[in-house]
């Protein structure tokens, strides 16, 4: 069963512009989490957020939580080249679960 | 740093073969994972543990097994392996419920 759904599936953008993905999940969550992956390698944890946060940043990511709409976003500011990469979102199933649903991913190309 | 390593990068195996993917942690973790990632359908859970001999069903169980005899340790085993097996095998580990998970990098998996 797909939890995330992320969007878009692909987006491409210069170096120096801001990204932007969305994610959509069905059902209620403890948590949600993004995650990254360099083509042909394992998963990144990139950052976690609580149902009960609205928003949260690391670094130049900043990803938001709307638990009424069901749906997060990632925003990556400032991109470099070095973020060209598949990210996903990933969401538990409530309280008492331990694995994670992912979504398909959106492919970021950023083009130096 | 905190790692999860499986034992090969790329496998090729024949059709009827018995396949055992081998993933360690070296990180004291209490859940460990196994999901394989096909293109267009994203990651999809096999099998997970939340403890040493516990094991439970994801979402894909059909024409797999798993084994953990110790905490470290967490063995994906196609019975007969088929074509349609052919995949990346993904294995990954967590402290206990509402962390990020430590991916490894992957194994891709060729049945001809």
């Amino acid at each position: 069963s797909q939890q995330g759904e992320e969007d878009p599936q692909a987006l491409s953008i210069q170096e120096g512009e801001n990204a932007t993905m969305n994610c959509s999940y069905k059902t209620s969550i403890n948590n949600l989490q993004w995650y990254r992956q360099n083509s042909g390698r394992g998963l990144v944890h990139l950052i976690l957020i609580r149902s009960n946060e609205r928003e949260k940043h690391s670094g130049r990511l900043r990803v938001t939580l709307d638990t009424s709409k069901k749906s997060s976003s990632l925003l990556i500011t400032a991109s470099r080249a070095a973020d060209t990469a598949s990210y996903f979102c990933a969401s538990d199933s409530g309280a008492g679960s331990y694995q994670l649903t992912f979504g398909k991913g959106t492919k970021l190309s950023v083009i130096p | 740093d905190v790692k999860v390593t499986q034992s090969s990068r790329y496998l090729v195996k024949r059709t009827g073969e018995k396949v055992f993917l081998e993933c360690v942690q070296d990180m004291d973790h209490e859940n460990m994972f196994w999901y394989r990632q096909d293109p267009g359908l994203g990651l999809r859970l096999i099998y997970f543990s939340y403890d040493v001999k516990m094991k439970e069903k994801g979402d894909i169980p059909e024409g797999y097994s798993v084994s953990r005899e110790k905490k470290e340790r967490f063995s994906l085993i196609l019975e007969s392996a088929s074509t349609n097996q052919t995949s990346m095998y993904l294995c990954a580990s967590s402290p206990s419920q509402g962390y990020g998970y430590t991916f490894g990098s992957g194994t891709r998996l060729t049945v001809v």
